[in-house]
């Protein structure tokens, strides 16, 4: 069993729709991550989180730790935020990152 | 803004030849990361490196792979012999720390790396 989940896998919306991406954990954390992979390849660190909720212009992640639970949230979707979506948890037994396996998010103009 | 450069973007290797991927993480950070993407699959964790030693690896990281941290501001991969299965983007990522806000990882923009 995968230790990090995320779902949807793949996401096609329209421009302008409220999108949602989950991610659920199955180990003791100390920090979880949501990161961006742009089709180049290259990552970027959105968020770092190990309680309540954070906010970056359109993009909000929210972390539940009882229900080991995390979602990222895109209000507004415009097309340049079509790129996979990826949560990692740090292990609270170790530092190494756990990476989920990314969502792919499309927004169609 | 500071951030963290890889060399080369892309390298193509023999099978058994020995490749060493270069890091320059930013200047003030001193945490230093190794992760690979096979292509099409997750990220995975390879070693980090904290003090001029290694502070933790993943069973991926086998004698075939050593990190380094030469000078004072490049951080390397070296794999001794590659084998076909080593194709993959490796990230280097650094951090100023481990915790206190300061744990968020800067990554740089990859190292396409195909054995044939």
């Amino acid at each position: 069993k995968n230790e990090v989940e995320q779902s949807p896998q793949n996401l096609t919306a329209q421009e302008g729709e409220f999108i949602t991406i989950n991610c659920s954990y199955s180990v003791g954390i100390s920090a979880l991550h949501w990161l961006q992979q742009h089709p180049g390849g290259g990552i970027v660190s959105l968020f770092m989180l190990s309680s309540g909720k954070k906010k970056h212009g359109r993009l909000i992640a929210t972390i539940n730790i009882q229900e080991k639970h995390s979602s990222l949230h895109i209000t507004a979707s415009h097309p340049r935020d079509s790129a996979v979506y990826i949560c990692a948890v740090r292990s609270s037994s170790n530092y190494q990152l756990i990476w989920g396996a990314g969502t792919k998010l499309i927004i169609k103009p | 803004e500071p951030e963290v450069t890889q060399t080369p973007s892309h390298q193509v290797t023999q099978m058994g030849q020995e490749v060493i991927l270069r890091c320059v993480p930013i200047s003030n950070h001193l945490y230093f990361y190794w992760y690979r993407q096979i292509l099409g699959q997750k990220v995975e964790f390879l070693v980090s490196f904290y003090n001029n030693e290694i502070s933790e690896k993943s069973e991926i990281f086998d004698d075939q792979f050593s990190v380094e941290r030469p000078d004072g501001s490049n951080f390397t991969l070296k794999i001794r012999s590659t084998k076909l299965e080593d194709s993959a983007m490796y990230f280097c990522a650094s951090s100023e720390g481990l915790a206190g806000g300061r744990e968020t990882q800067y990554f740089g923009p990859g190292t396409r790396l195909l054995v044939l």
